[in-house]
């Protein structure tokens, strides 16, 4: 399977532990987004990264969260001090900037519920 | 800025009946358009895309589009549905130049009646 790949698929915690997720994009694919996507909503922009380097924090990305792609490669989203409110769907999708042709692939996403 | 809108939240339809997503958007720089599917706690596919050229775009499964730039409308159809084409459908646009962000709409739920 050469798709984008996430993982956890579900994780479950307790209001104000942290939790990490991972994200590997497609392998020739340079540029990395993070999404948020809540029940009845589409999907909002978090983040996105070319190769190493995150060029872009949306405002909805606050404090407690953080996201890295140390080697341009996979990435992981990390919130901290988790709140009711986090629980969401949270969506990794990469792209090739050559032969550009603006279509992100999604992967199936890491659904988050604290409780 | 740019923004989404899909008129109808849900739509309910018969099997082997048309349907029609409505999509509007807003923007002040030109824009790519696209339509992405997405079934119960999958990720998004994308059905088809409108980069330049023909306003009418064929995509997968029978879908298309047509790009109205006078009503900033691109608006999803399928001449006769199936079971299988219940999901959640979500209308996007994104800038030429950037970062290339997708930005949605709030999704039609498509829900098709045998």
């Amino acid at each position: 399977d050469t798709g984008v790949s996430q993982n956890p698929r579900h994780k479950i915690t307790k209001r104000g532990q942290n939790v990490t997720f991972r994200c590997d994009p497609i392998s020739e694919h340079n540029r990395l987004y993070w999404y948020r996507q809540t029940l009845g909503q589409g999907p909002e922009f978090l983040t996105y990264f070319q190769n190493e380097a995150q060029l872009e924090k949306s405002r909805l990305l606050s404090d407690r969260f953080s996201a890295e792609r140390p080697k341009g490669s996979f990435s992981t989203l990390e919130i901290q001090r988790t709140e009711q409110g986090d629980s969401a769907m949270y969506l990794c999708a990469s792209r090739q900037t050559s032969g550009d042709t603006g279509e992100l692939f999604f992967g199936e996403g890491s659904r988050l519920t604290v409780l | 800025a740019q923004s989404v809108t899909q008129l109808d939240s849900q739509v309910p339809v018969f099997e082997e009946a048309p349907v029609e997503l409505r999509c509007n958007y807003s923007s002040s720089v030109s824009v790519y358009l696209f339509w992405y599917v997405q079934y119960p706690n999958q990720g998004l596919q994308l059905l088809l895309k409108y980069l330049s050229g023909s306003t009418l775009v064929k995509g997968i499964n029978g879908f298309e589009a047509e790009f109205n730039k006078s009503q900033t409308s691109f608006h999803l159809r399928k001449p006769s549905v199936h079971i299988s084409d219940t999901a959640e459908y979500f209308c996007a646009v994104s800038v030429k130049t950037g970062a290339n962000n997708l930005f949605f709409g709030t999704g039609t739920r498509l829900t098709v009646i045998p």
